[in-house]
């Protein structure tokens, strides 16, 4: 079963617009990173949190991390229609450091 | 350096035939891992390896085999493929066990009639 699962399972907004997600863990995690899918294609790695961090920036993406809530959003802000894709978050929970996929958000950015 | 690649992209096989995926990475990478994803469900962890000659098994194990003979090549197995055996199947590695990010092959779409 999922470890992590993301929310909402889909999300359509309007270029320029702000886009948010989140992931939502059951059990205490090391790290939490969150991944693109383009169609057809495989993840790619945007970020990592550690479990001692509550908020990362790369570029026009910020993470935060809620441990106390087991939860963490994406934000992408100034969204482009080039940011259409799937996202994922992957957590590893305490004591394992295989990661464990949600089944993701898909981001449809309208031109 | 290509990163990791998988072959094949493509298969199509009748029950109860088999075949093996590659997965090979030039980036030294000590773990390495299949998933398979199927439409709403995400990636599921089939088997990884954590060095050369282990494995070990992970969510979705059953059907599937798996030897890591060489440090850069991690091979999938399907003894006799079933019709729920049909996914898209993604190889990874990283380069060690604690907070890196994980590399993606490109996928091979396979499809069990």
């Amino acid at each position: 079963s999922q470890q992590g699962e993301e929310d909402p399972q889909a999300l359509s907004i309007q270029e320029g617009e702000n886009a948010t997600m989140n992931c939502s863990y059951k059990t205490s995690i090391n790290n939490l990173q969150w991944y693109r899918q383009n169609s057809g294609r495989g993840l790619v790695h945007l970020i990592l949190i550690r479990s001692n961090e509550r908020e990362k920036h790369s570029g026009r993406l910020r993470v935060t991390l809620d441990t106390s809530k087991k939860s963490s959003s994406l934000l992408i802000t100034a969204s482009r229609a080039a940011d259409t894709a799937s996202y994922f978050c992957a957590t590893e929970p305490g004591g394992s450091y295989i990661p464990t996929f949600g089944r993701g958000t898909s981001l449809i950015v309208h031109p | 350096n290509a990163g990791v690649t998988q072959t094949p992209k493509f298969r199509v096989l009748k029950t109860g035939q088999s075949m093996t995926l590659l997965c090979a990475q030039d980036m030294n990478h000590e773990y390495m891992y299949w998933y398979r994803q199927d439409p709403g469900m995400g990636l599921r962890l089939i088997h990884y390896s954590v060095g050369e000659g282990t494995t070990a098994k992970g969510e979705v194990p059953d059907g599937y085999n798996v030897s890591r003979l060489k440090k850069q090549n991690f091979l999938l197995g399907l003894e006799s493929a079933a019709p729920s055996q049909t996914s898209v199947y993604f190889c990874a590695s990283t380069g060690t066990s604690v907070a890196n990010e994980q590399f993606f092959g490109p996928g091979t779409r396979l499809t069990v009639l």
